[in-house]
């Protein structure tokens, strides 16, 4: 198994450019996220899915867009990308939405905003 | 408020001595509570979970955790530090609503542990 893959692990945008960060699980997980890392502010969580065609926000969703049309895809789109969303990116997926699986994260997108 | 605390930024200890990285939660129902590792340039890994049971956990790479209720802790401890342990160390709790427990992690903000030689 792959686990949690990420694409691409760089990305350098100009402000107003969209783009989107692609997720692929191989594990059969039910459950997707997507996180972003800021210094001194931990993860925090930008949307989730529980399963194909269900999605729902996170604690920081503005300025993002997901779909999740297969189990195993769980794409990110920044619209119009901004300076503060400069960030690093994780995907992380797990077995089910309201077990205490463990959670896996992809290896992650370190996104810079011009 | 529901949320998890991470006292310190960074620890620092020399090899071979015991470690302790400190966590502590806020959370309306009982908790579950996860330790994660983060290496430089890499996604986080899972160490442990306490969800219900023997307050002390075991973990991945010799780690462990202990639970406690009364101070609403969850420090993660290895008796003997590495350098290879170096390394960024989340703590997280799963949050509750009034439905009961979400599908959320709440992480902390991380504490950087530097093993020196």
């Amino acid at each position: 198994n792959a686990g949690v893959t990420q694409t691409p692990k760089f990305q350098v945008l100009k402000t107003g450019q969209s783009m989107t960060l692609q997720c692929a699980q191989d594990m059969n997980h039910e459950y997707m996220s997507w996180y972003r890392q800021d210094p001194g502010m931990g993860l925090r969580l930008i949307h989730y899915s529980v399963g194909a065609g269900i999605t729902d926000q996170g604690e920081v969703p503005n300025g993002y867009n997901v779909s999740r049309s297969t189990t195993e895809d769980f794409p990110l789109r920044l619209l119009s990308a901004a300076p503060s969303q400069t960030s690093v990116y994780f995907c992380a997926s797990r077995k089910g939405s309201f077990s205490t699986d463990t959670q896996y994260f992809g290896p992650g997108t370190r996104l810079t905003v011009l | 408020a529901q949320s998890v605390a991470q006292p310190e930024d960074q620890v620092n200890v020399a090899e071979g001595n015991p470690l302790t990285v400190k966590c502590t939660y806020s959370v309306s129902g009982n908790p579950y509570l996860f330790w994660y590792v983060q290496y430089p340039n890499r996604g986080l890994q899972f160490l442990l979970k306490y969800i219900t049971g023997d307050n002390l956990v075991k973990g991945s790479y010799g780690f462990e955790a202990e639970f406690n209720k009364s101070q609403t802790s969850f420090h993660l401890k290895k008796p003997s530090a590495l350098v290879s342990d170096s390394a960024l160390y989340f703590c997280a709790v799963r949050g509750f609503n009034y439905g009961g427990a979400t599908n959320k992690l709440i992480f902390g903000t991380g504490t950087l542990l530097a093993v020196q030689p």
